[in-house]
């Protein structure tokens, strides 16, 4: 059974300190890796795509990674308002998408 | 901006009564999903429709029904929630090609008393 597990489940940093989200996942014929960005009571907002191992993408303090078995979502020098739940989701075959429990990040000034 | 919404944001019923969240969509995409996501949990999915081809998936209970009367509107019927329905209702659609992406709605949270 596909699974993906996001670490830490919470994570809470000063304005400015550095660090990493983490996805893993076992999945039959990854099709593609998704990180979606969810504010409290909104839906979620696509962050990145990524599609084979040792694929890069950057948006603003944003970037991700894949490895054939995990993905990172790096966060430089984060901001207030970079608070948000992160979640991380896969999809194999078909058109469903496998989701994350997520990770709420508190970025504190 | 073309857009998902849903209609209501924030709906209550009684146990038992039957209620009707709206998604509507003006990115002309084919596919459109149903998620269901209950508090500190992952969105998990329904259903979806490809067109109008309807795709259930396996443990998506019998009290959850969808309609897809033309391309811009889907509909998520529950017949009669329990309070175990109680959750944030997520759709989301794509173009159907391969290696598209979702883009979601705000979302309806929906309460049941």
């Amino acid at each position: 059974e596909d699974q993906v597990t996001q670490s830490p489940e919470a994570l809470r940093l000063q304005e400015g300190e550095s660090s990493s989200l983490n996805c893993s996942y076992t999945v039959s014929g990854l099709r593609g890796l998704f990180w979606y960005r969810q504010d409290p009571g909104k839906g979620p907002e696509f962050l990145f795509t990524l599609y084979s191992a040792g694929e890069e993408k950057e948006k603003e303090r944003l970037k991700a990674t894949l490895t054939k078995k995990e993905s990172f979502l790096h966060i430089t020098a984060p901001k207030p308002e970079d608070s948000a739940t992160y979640l991380c989701a896969v999809e194999n075959s078909g058109y469903a998408l496998n989701f994350g429990k997520g990770t709420s990040l508190l970025v504190t000034p | 901006d073309a857009m998902v919404i849903q209609n209501p944001r924030y709906q209550v019923t009684q146990f038992g009564k039957p209620v009707t969240l709206s998604c509507s969509q003006t990115l002309n995409h084919n596919v459109m999903y149903w998620y269901q996501q209950k508090s500190s949990q992952a969105p998990k999915l329904l259903f979806h429709y490809y067109d109008k081809d309807f795709n259930n998936e396996a443990d998506t209970p019998d009290n959850f029904q969808s309609r897809r009367p033309n391309t811009s509107f889907c509909f998520l019927d529950i017949r009669s929630p329990g309070l175990g329905d109680a959750a944030m209702y997520l759709c989301a659609t794509s173009t159907g090609t391969r290696l598209d992406t979702q883009y979601f709605g705000p979302g309806t949270r929906l309460t049941v008393l």
